[in-house]
């Protein structure tokens, strides 16, 4: 069975402080990895997809890495709009095998 | 606005009623999944929908669930006779496939309280 464990569960930073969240996974035939960010009482917001080990994304002060057994989304000099619970999902087959999210908090 | 839209956005019932839901994916989607998300967790996988097809479900969807999406367009979730276990967002998402595999586009999903 897939699994998708994210750490930590939460993360406080100072407006500024960049700071790393680690995505590890099992799964048999990996068709995509995916990162979303959500906010509180709304639905996941897709940021990316990586698709092999080495590949890397980025989105104005986010960047996600993949190797073969976790991805790393990097937040570089974040703002307090930043502040939301971020998940990472992979695929194989049709349907997304969650983590529980990484909830970060940005503080000004 | 073209994204994925649930209607209601909240729903309380009491233990026992039936509850239904509503999903309308983006226009030129043929994919479409529904998941469930509890306090502190990432959604979890429902069913899926290829065009009016239900491909996959769940162990998670007991006999009390059922989904729907005819013609392929809208889907429906569907819950009888609800217990307060079932307490939970129903998130909606749909994709479109041409090759590779399709990123999954949420809605707002339905907050349903189970009293």
């Amino acid at each position: 069975e897939d699994q998708v464990t994210q750490s930590p569960e939460a993360l406080r930073l100072q407006e500024g402080e960049s700071s790393s969240l680690n995505c590890s996974y099992t799964v048999s035939g990996l068709r995509g990895l995916f990162w979303y960010r959500q906010d509180p009482g709304k639905g996941p917001e897709f940021l990316f997809t990586l698709y092999s080990a080495g590949e890397e994304k980025e989105k104005e002060r986010l960047k996600a890495t993949l190797t073969k057994k976790e991805s790393f989304l990097h937040i570089t000099a974040p703002k307090p709009e930043d502040s939301a619970t971020y998940l990472c999902a992979v695929q194989a087959g049709y349907k997304l095998s969650f983590g529980a999210g990484t909830t970060v908090t940005v503080r000004a | 606005d073209t994204g994925v839209s649930q209607d209601p956005r909240h729903k309380i019932t009491k233990r026992g009623q039936n509850v239904t839901f509503r999903c309308d994916p983006i226009s030129e989607h043929n994919r479409l999944y529904w998941y469930r998300q509890t306090l502190g967790q990432g959604p979890e996988f429902l069913t899926y929908f290829q065009n009016e097809a239900q491909l996959e479900k769940s162990r998670l969807l007991s006999d009390r669930f059922s989904a729907e999406r005819p013609k392929g367009s809208f889907s429906t979730l569907e819950i009888q006779h609800t217990e307060q276990g079932d307490s939970a967002m129903y998130l909606c998402a749909s994709s479109f496939k041409a090759g590779g595999s399709g990123e999954q586009f949420f809605g707002p999903g339905t907050r349903l309280t189970v009293l």
